[in-house]
């Protein structure tokens, strides 16, 4: 069964204070990860979309990068308007399947 | 270019009554995905339509359902509602392809008392 588990569950820094916050994976032929942030109350913002193990990709404060298990989407100097959850997601099964996701991060960035 | 639109945004009904949700995709995506999202559970997939045909479905009861009409707009509809479905009702947006991105609407904010 395809699973994603995001760690920390809830992270707490001050404005400027990098971090890095972890995606582990176990799917069947990955097609893809999903970055999405999520404002209260709204639908998930797409982020970042990799494919192969080894991909960055970057904007503004954000990267993330592959590996074969896992992904990371780097802050740095993050600012208050950076407080969000942060959730990643993989097409599971086989074809045109939905997103399996984790249960995200909730990242506070303190002034 | 227009984002993926959801309607109504809040609806509160009550147990036993059944409901229908809309959702506009973005203009050219051909394939739409429901999603639930509670606070216990997170976000899990319910189905996915594409060119009019349910092609994917999650884990959830037949009360649960869904269409696509021949412009790519989709409904869900639940029927007999159970408190327990409470939540905020998500759909996405994508090309239809393996992989592409899915794009997400606001969301449909559904209570049941």
């Amino acid at each position: 069964e395809d699973q994603v588990t995001q760690s920390p569950e809830a992270l707490r820094l001050q404005e400027g204070e990098s971090s890095s916050l972890n995606c582990s994976y176990t799917v069947s032929g990955l097609r893809g990860l999903f970055w999405y942030r999520q404002d209260p109350g709204k639908g998930p913002e797409f982020l970042f979309t990799l494919y192969s193990a080894g991909e960055e990709k970057e904007k503004e404060r954000l990267k993330a990068t592959l590996t074969k298990k896992e992904s990371f989407l780097h802050i740095t100097a993050p600012k208050p308007e950076d407080s969000a959850t942060y959730l990643c997601a993989v097409p599971s099964g086989g074809g045109a399947d939905g997103l399996t996701f984790g249960k995200g991060t909730h990242l506070i960035i303190q002034p | 270019k227009a984002g993926v639109t959801q309607t109504p945004r809040y609806l509160i009904k009550t147990r036993g009554q059944q409901v229908t949700l809309s959702c506009s995709p973005i203009s050219g995506h051909r394939s739409v995905s429901w999603y639930q999202q509670t606070p216990g559970q997170g976000l899990q997939f319910l189905f996915e339509y594409f060119s009019e045909t349910q092609r994917n479905k999650g884990n959830f009861p037949g009360r649960f359902s869904g269409r696509q009409f021949s412009n790519s707009r989709s409904e869900m509809n639940v029927s007999t509602l159970e408190l327990g479905d409470s939540a905020l009702y998500l759909c996405a947006s994508s090309l239809g392809q393996t992989g592409d991105t899915q794009y997400f609407g606001p969301g449909t904010r559904l209570t049941v008392l």
